[in-house]
């Protein structure tokens, strides 16, 4: 398709369990981040590609989590021993590299929900 | 001081109303600014990019203050469908990385 997308849509799973989520961006965009929002809450950034590499991984909440981006395309997000404090909306975004090396604005995917029970 | 602040709202406002909107940015080196509208339970969608000169879509004005460092954006003959949180966003570069910085958004009612 031609926008960002995310899977799965929803993501029920019990405390202690890992999950792994992902988002496909839009092809040729260079860049992608990783945010979360719990509900009524503002938009919390986790991590930062610009290809395969992560210079900004500032976000990440704990050693818990990690992602990877393989290829400049599709990127992972994994939880690891999932806590219900880790329930809220996982939004991905993408961007494309503009003129003199900036990034443009980005579009999100309609993200992941996740609730840990 | 956070980076980017907002006035959180809500804002209600009658149909047909004018309301504007600021926001704040700490960093001087910011380089590029947008506004992006949030409807419940959906995901964030780009409104307007925002350029020095100030820019305008229709029922919507976006200004830029480089010097004191706030973004603005104007709603005139607000609508029903106007309703949503709307989100500064600001990216800032510098040393490779090039993150983009969301306010935690503007609520916005309009009510009939």
């Amino acid at each position: 398709g031609a926008g960002v997308s995310q899977s799965p849509s929803n993501k029920v799973t019990e405390k202690g369990k890992d999950v792994e989520l992902r988002c496909d961006p839009i092809s040729g965009h260079t860049a992608l981040y990783w945010y979360r929002q719990s509900l009524g809450q503002g938009l919390e950034f986790l991590i930062y590609f610009q290809g395969n590499s992560a210079p900004d991984k500032s976000g990440l909440p704990s050693d818990r989590f990690s992602a990877e981006r393989t290829g400049g395309s599709v990127s992972t997000l994994t939880i690891q021993r999932t806590q219900q404090e880790d329930s809220a909306v996982y939004l991905c975004a993408s961007s494309l590299l503009g003129s003199r090396g900036m990034n443009t604005e980005a579009f999100f995917g309609q993200g992941t929900r996740l609730t840990v029970v | 001081r956070k980076e980017v602040e907002q006035d959180p709202g809500p804002f209600n406002v009658p149909e047909g109303a004018t309301v504007a909107f600021n926001c704040t940015y700490s960093n001087s080196a910011s380089q590029s600014f947008f506004w992006y509208r949030q409807d419940c339970r959906k995901e964030p969608k780009l409104l307007m990019s925002v350029y020095s000169s100030g820019n305008e879509d229709g029922r919507f004005t976006a200004q830029l203050n480089r010097a004191s460092q706030y973004i603005s954006l104007l709603i005139r003959d607000s609508k029903l469908s106007d309703s949503a949180t709307y989100l500064c966003v600001v990216i800032l570069s510098g040393a490779g990385s090039y993150q983009l910085t969301f306010g935690k958004g503007t609520k916005l009612s309009v009510i009939p």
